[in-house]
């Protein structure tokens, strides 16, 4: 089943703060953070695993709440480059048969204006 | 920069067509995805595999088939291409340690079914 995610899309200003919601009716092993510019391809932006840890690439942080099956993004104070669309994406198992399968959420657009 | 690259970048094909859409990484990953986006509903998963010739279904399968003979290499096949079809397919690899997989997409390819 698709994760949700809030909100659908967010305008904001340089400097503003924003956080993006990813929520699941199944129990989670890791939560995947990607985001898309318009006419590119999707860019990993970090990982939550159950327990804690947290593998990322950029300056942008998030949370995983393993009893309520959410994550959140956290982008503070936002740049132009920001923008794009936001993705999570979802692995359920994580044993050898889950072979890396995630599910992905339908996508929440960031705008950020000078 | 994950080394995959896709082929052909941009399709235009007729309604009963057969398509092959070529997905190439230089990385050596076991695991390999093929996803196609449409406005409103993300990134789905149409076929996925977890090695040479080893390959199973994903969400959205029906009407798609793929094939993978050598490890850098993942086909995916419209046998009959239908309007429906039409959509953005991306191609992605799975990296890192059970549990973790860190997906990384290729370009992907603009599939337009006429």
């Amino acid at each position: 089943q698709q994760p949700v995610q809030s909100p659908q899309a967010v305008i904001l200003r340089e400097g503003e703060d924003a956080v993006i919601n990813c929520s699941s009716s199944k129990a989670l092993y890791s939560v995947h953070w990607y985001r898309q510019k318009h006419g590119e391809a999707p860019v990993f932006l970090m990982i939550l695993l159950k327990g804690g840890e947290q593998k990322g690439h950029e300056k942008i942080s998030a949370s995983f709440n393993e009893k309520k099956q959410q994550s959140s993004l956290y982008l503070t104070a936002s740049q132009l480059s920001y923008s794009g669309t936001y993705f999570c994406g979802l692995l359920v198992n994580a044993g050898g048969t889950s072979y890396g399968k995630l599910t992905f959420g339908q996508g929440t657009i960031l705008t950020v204006h000078p | 920069d994950a080394g995959i690259t896709q082929s052909p970048r941009h399709k235009v094909t007729e309604t009963g067509t057969p398509v092959t859409l070529r997905c190439h990484q230089t990385e050596n990953h076991r695991y390999m995805y093929w996803y196609r986006q449409d406005p409103g509903h993300g990134l789905r998963l149409i076929h996925y595999s977890y090695g040479v010739k080893d390959t199973d279904k994903g969400e959205v399968s029906d009407g798609y088939s793929v094939s993978r003979s050598k490890t850098e290499d993942f086909l995916l096949t419209l046998e009959s291409a239908t309007s429906s079809q039409t959509s953005v397919y991306f191609c992605a690899i799975g990296s890192g340690t059970s549990g973790s997989y860190e997906q990384y997409f290729g370009p992907g390819t603009r599939l337009t079914v006429t």
